[in-house]
């Protein structure tokens, strides 16, 4: 098993919502990342987990909370986004150390 | 942050045409990868370049890493219309962050 799987591939929530970005990989990687794309960007880092720690927080919003419940799964969840946050949220592991990342397909997220 | 610059930022030519895209930097990078990403899709790994001055192929896609490892090239001989696609270089600056530029769209028309 080669892939990074994402679910949900799209998602539409409003402000007051909760919802929860999912990420799985079975490559046997531990490192696990959330990577944030606007349109006509390239992708931005977002938080970085290694040996299911997170290492890596881009000065990120509290609205948006990782988390990594064992090193095959990373979540994502979100509470009271806001209009702006809409993006593609993609995920990628890679071994630690080893610089190629594979990466997901992406949740495309609506806040209306 | 070590800017990694791309150009040109959109390229659209006719299918069988050759082309060059750029990624620049004004600092020394031990490494540099090449991703391609297709819309709606994650950018998916096309290669790593590692030492100065090294090519390599993959099919029609030739990239080079130049010998003073800033800057880096990747050309396409006769571009097919399943070329299209955002190319993005990228590397890994202090332990596990990824940065990308900012991208070349391309755009291989029929």
């Amino acid at each position: 098993d080669t892939e990074v799987t994402q679910t949900p591939k799209h998602l539409v929530m409003g402000m007051t919502n909760k919802k929860s970005l999912k990420c799985e990989q079975h490559m046997g990687h531990r490192a696990m990342y959330w990577y944030k794309q606007k349109a006509k960007k390239p992708p931005e880092l977002m938080f970085v987990y290694s040996y299911e720690k997170l290492s890596i927080n881009e000065s990120v919003p509290s609205r948006f909370s990782p988390e990594c419940p064992n090193s095959s799964l990373l979540n994502l969840h979100l509470h009271a986004l806001q209009p702006e946050d809409s993006a593609l949220y993609l995920c990628a592991s890679s071994q630690v150390g080893w610089e190629g990342y594979t990466f997901g397909s992406g949740t495309r997220l609506t806040v209306v | 942050t070590q800017l990694l610059e791309q150009s040109p930022q959109f390229l659209s030519i006719q299918e069988g045409e050759n082309l060059t895209v750029y990624c620049n930097s004004s600092s020394v990078f031990s490494s540099l990868q090449w991703y391609r990403q297709e819309p709606g899709e994650g950018p998916v790994l096309l290669v790593t370049v590692v030492t100065g001055g090294e090519v390599k192929k993959l099919k029609r896609l030739t990239f080079q890493f130049g010998d003073a490892r800033k800057d880096s090239s990747l050309h396409i001989t006769a571009a097919q219309p399943g070329d299209t696609g955002l190319y993005l270089c990228a590397r890994v600056q202090g332990a596990q962050k990824l940065v990308f530029g900012q991208g070349t769209r391309l755009t291989i028309n029929p």
